[in-house]
Order: structure tokens, then C-alpha cells, then sequence
């Protein structure tokens, strides 16, 4: 069975660090690109970047660039979105989804609070 | 970067009929190699993460009920749903693949049952 499992919520404070991950199974990890998604509150999706975990090629949304780093580690089928400095304005739901032609699995996603 | 413009933004309906949304793009999502057409659809339930209903213009993803259908072509696609049920009720959105690795969504239309 695929599954996506996303680590916990977290609340940090604006300028701290952040890495969050997306662990796989049920599939090769590394024949797969693993996309990363975010819904700001009461907001819609907005795509942000994905990896192939098999050479680690990333590629990020322009809006996206340069704000976060996606990278990946397939000794344990993970997949990581950090923030080396949050703002306020990163507080959303983070998803990460399987893509196969399309993103057909989904993790249940990690809620990132950021406030002071 | 291809936007995709989905309206309506809201839509209220009564269960047993008919809805329809639309997603407009700002450029061609059919594939000149294989003729395919790079255009999902996804229904964001209340409180869960998005899933896939169609995928290439009108492909229903497994377990999806035949009351979802996916048409259009070039810029123009349509998601209908034939009879509305209340476990349709959610936020449902349009992608685009055209230009992989890179995707973008539609702003999402919200349905609700009257």
C-alpha cells in the first residue's frame, strides 16, 4: 500500500528553522518525484517544488525559489521541506504527494504555525 | 508561467442535480508528442488533503465514481457532476502538468449543497 506519512504540526517563532519531512513506502522511492504543496488558511493550493529522489533533481516554483529548500534522503525513503528563516507569512498546511503523471497519493500533511 | 483561471469561484447546489466547473488556461496543455492533454482535476474534502479525480483531461482515478467526467480541449476543460451528492461538498481544483516539473493549480471552486 502507497503512503505519504508527514511528521507532526509544529509552532515556531518567526526566524527560527524548520525541517519538515514526508516519509514513503509501498513504492520505490527513488522512481518517483515527490512534489511539495501549500494552502495558506482558508486559502487555495499553490504548488511549490519537487525532487527526484533517484539523483536528487529539484525543481522549485519562482514563487517558491530561494525561500525554502526541498531535498531528500532515500537510505530512508524521506523526503524534507525546510526554512532556514520562517516568517508569519509561512504559517499553512504543507503537503507532500507522490507524482506518477499526476499526484495520485498524498501525505495528510503538517500544519506549520509561525508566531511570536 | 501557464495561469488557469477556474469559475466559479462558489457554487451552491441542490443534491440530484447537475454542476459544472470551468478552468480556462492561459496556453495549450495538449502534449504535441503524444496528443495527451496535462490537465487534473483534485476535490479537497473538508478537513482532508486534496485527491485525485481526473487526471488527462478525462481519466477518472480508480475508485472515483462515474458521476465525474472531465471534458474540453486546447484551453478550455469542464469537470461536470451529474447528480450532486452531499459527500461531494468540498473545494475542487484544476492542474497543469503541460510544463513538468513545474505545475500550477486553478484558485479552486467551493461547492456546497443548497
Amino acid at each position: 500500500e502507497v503512503q505519504l506519512v508527514q511528521s507532526g504540526a509544529e509552532v515556531k517563532k518567526p526566524g527560527e528553522s524548520l525541517k519538515i519531512s514526508c516519509k514513503a513506502s509501498g513504492f520505490t522511492f527513488t522512481n518517483y518525484w515527490i512534489g511539495w504543496v501549500r494552502q495558506m488558511p482558508g486559502k487555495g493550493l499553490e504548488w511549490m517544488g519537487i525532487i527526484y529522489p533517484g539523483d536528487s533533481d529539484t525543481t522549485y516554483s519562482p514563487s517558491f525559489q530561494g525561500q525554502v529548500t526541498i531535498s531528500a534522503d532515500k537510505s530512508i525513503n524521506t523526503a524534507y521541506l525546510q526554512w532556514s528563516s520562517l516568517k508569519a507569512s509561512d504559517t499553512a498546511m504543507y503537503y507532500c504527494a507522490r507524482y506518477a503523471d499526476t499526484f495520485d497519493y498524498w501525505g495528510q500533511g503538517t500544519l506549520v504555525t509561525v508566531s511570536s | 508561467e501557464i495561469v488557469l483561471t477556474q469559475t466559479p469561484l462558489s457554487l451552491p447546489v441542490t443534491p440530484g442535480e447537475p454542476a459544472s466547473i470551468s478552468c480556462r488556461s492561459s496556453q495549450s496543455l495538449v502534449e504535441s508528442d503524444d496528443g495527451d492533454t496535462y490537465l487534473d482535476w483534485y476535490l479537497q474534502k473538508p478537513g482532508q488533503s486534496p485527491q485525485l479525480l481526473i487526471f488527462s483531461l478525462s481519466y477518472r482515478a480508480s475508485g472515483v465514481p462515474d458521476r465525474f467526467s472531465g471534458s474540453g480541449s486546447g484551453t478550455d476543460f469542464t469537470l461536470k457532476i451529474s447528480r450532486v451528492e452531499a459527500e461531494d461538498v468540498g473545494l475542487y481544483y484544476c492542474m497543469q502538468r503541460k510544463e513538468f516539473p513545474s505545475f500550477t493549480f486553478g484558485q479552486g471552486t467551493k461547492l456546497e449543497i443548497k
